[in-house]
């Protein structure tokens, strides 16, 4: 089993411009979230999903819309970069079934210049 | 409302020493926690877990945690440091009822092992 993937790895983009950060688990994970992770702050959670067609805002939801149509799949996208949204990104994915624990993939470092 | 505190964001032990990092939460139900470790330029990766069974919670690696409700506190300690140890350590919470499934993460303590 792959786990969680995230594409990419790194990503530079200029302010303004769009992207999607992409997000997918071969686990059958009912719930999968979002995450920023920056210096000093801890992970903090964006958006998430507890199923296909579910999606919901989290603490920092400002600046990213999400979709779930299957439940492999959980992009993030990002509609008008900021450098405000400089970062490191980290998608989880999470079941009821085993105690909840959450498995996260690399992650993607994103730098907005 | 739940929340998670680490004291501490540094913490610097000699190697063969022993390792406490320290968490508090705060829940108005009863939760689930676990203790995550991230190496450098990777994601995080489970350590343990703590799902309301036996207190004192093993996990990977010779960590070990226990959990106080008196406190509201589940430390992560290992008895002697490696350097392959050092890393960042995070505490997290989420509740067994919510049908979210929302994990709230502490900010992190970063874990220096000095030969």
């Amino acid at each position: 089993n792959a786990g969680v993937t995230q594409t990419p790895k790194f990503q530079v983009l200029k302010t303004g411009q769009s992207m999607t950060l992409q997000c997918a688990q071969d686990m059958n994970h009912e719930y999968m979230s979002w995450y920023r992770q920056d210096p000093g702050m801890g992970l903090r959670l964006i958006h998430y999903s507890v199923g296909a067609g579910i999606t919901d805002q989290g603490e920092v939801p400002n600046g990213y819309n999400v979709s779930r149509s299957t439940t492999e799949d959980f992009p993030l996208r990002l509609l008008s970069a900021a450098p405000s949204q400089t970062s490191v990104y980290f998608c989880a994915s999470s079941s009821p079934r085993g105690g909840r624990e959450a498995f996260f993939g690399q992650g993607t470092r994103l730098t907005v210049v | 409302a739940q929340s998670v505190t680490q004291l501490g964001s540094h913490v610097s032990v000699s190697e063969g020493a022993l390792v406490l990092l320290r968490c508090n939460y705060s829940s108005s139900v009863p939760p689930y926690l676990f203790w995550y470790v991230q190496y450098p330029n990777q994601g995080l990766q489970l350590l343990l877990k703590y799902t309301s069974a036996a207190t004192l919670v093993k996990g990977i690696n010779g960590f070990e945690a226990e959990f106080k409700k008196s406190e509201t506190s589940f430390h992560l300690t290992k008895p002697s440091a490696h350097m392959s140890d050092a890393a960042e350590y995070f505490c997290a919470v989420t509740s067994p009822t919510s049908g979210t499934y929302k994990y709230i993460f502490g900010t992190g303590t970063r874990l220096k092992v000095l030969a």
